[in-house]
């Protein structure tokens, strides 16, 4: 069965720092992936997503995230945050040939401070 | 192009009474998800459906919780009976075909007192 694994509940940040925060995901066939940001209250915005090509995928705002094969990882990253990315984020996976119901991982909540 | 639409965004219920959630996809969307997100969790997969058809009701609970999504208005989550545990927020999605990107709702945030 699939699952994802978001290792981090909380990211702290100072504002202008860089930041990773950590997906790994188990499936035994091929994987769509994708991250979504969640802000207090509201519902989930896509991010970025990997399905096929490039395994370095890149968001509008700054935040790219690269499919690892081998280690079944898909990490986030971003060089310098802001203030206004705090936020939840949220790795998902679905599976290639299914029926596209997407599994999440539990989140990790970044909280950049100035 | 208007998003996906959720109604009500806040619902409160006693215990033993029943919920409804809608959900509008977007336009040229026929292909519709229900997730469920408790307290401090990711969210989890309930169901699936195409127009007139569910596709795929795996995640959803065995008692109590039914969906549709009829071939004209929005799709329904229906709760009856609800209890506490039912205290969530409640996100569908929508997408134009099978495995094309899900676009989420803002979420129906369930409390039942």
């Amino acid at each position: 069965a699939q699952s994802v694994t978001q290792l981090d509940s909380q990211v702290p940040v100072f504002e202008e720092a860089p930041v990773e925060l950590r997906c790994n995901y188990s499936s035994s066939v091929s994987v769509y992936l994708f991250w979504y940001v969640q802000y207090p209250n509201q519902g989930l915005q896509l991010l970025l997503k990997y399905l096929s090509g490039s395994t370095l995928v890149k968001s509008i705002n700054g935040f790219e995230a690269e499919f690892n094969k081998s280690q079944t990882s898909f990490h986030l990253r971003k060089p310098s945050v802001h203030i206004s990315d705090t936020a939840e984020y949220f790795c998902a996976v679905s599976q290639s040939g299914s029926q596209g119901n997407l599994i999440f991982g539990k989140g990790t909540k970044l909280s950049v401070k100035p | 192009n208007a998003g996906v639409m959720q109604n009500p965004r806040h619902l409160v219920r006693r215990r033993g009474q029943e919920a409804r959630l809608r959900c509008s996809p977007m336009k040229g969307h026929s292909h519709v998800y229900w997730y469920r997100q408790l307290p401090e969790e990711g969210l989890k997969f309930m169901v699936y459906l195409q127009k007139e058809n569910i596709i795929d009701e795996s995640g959803m609970p065995k008692e109590r919780f039914s969906a549709e999504f009829p071939k004209e208005g929005p799709s329904i989550l229906r709760i009856q009976q609800v209890v506490r545990g039912d205290s969530a927020a409640y996100f569908c999605a929508s997408s134009t075909r099978l495995q094309e990107t899900q676009y989420f709702g803002p979420g129906t945030r369930l409390l039942v007192l």
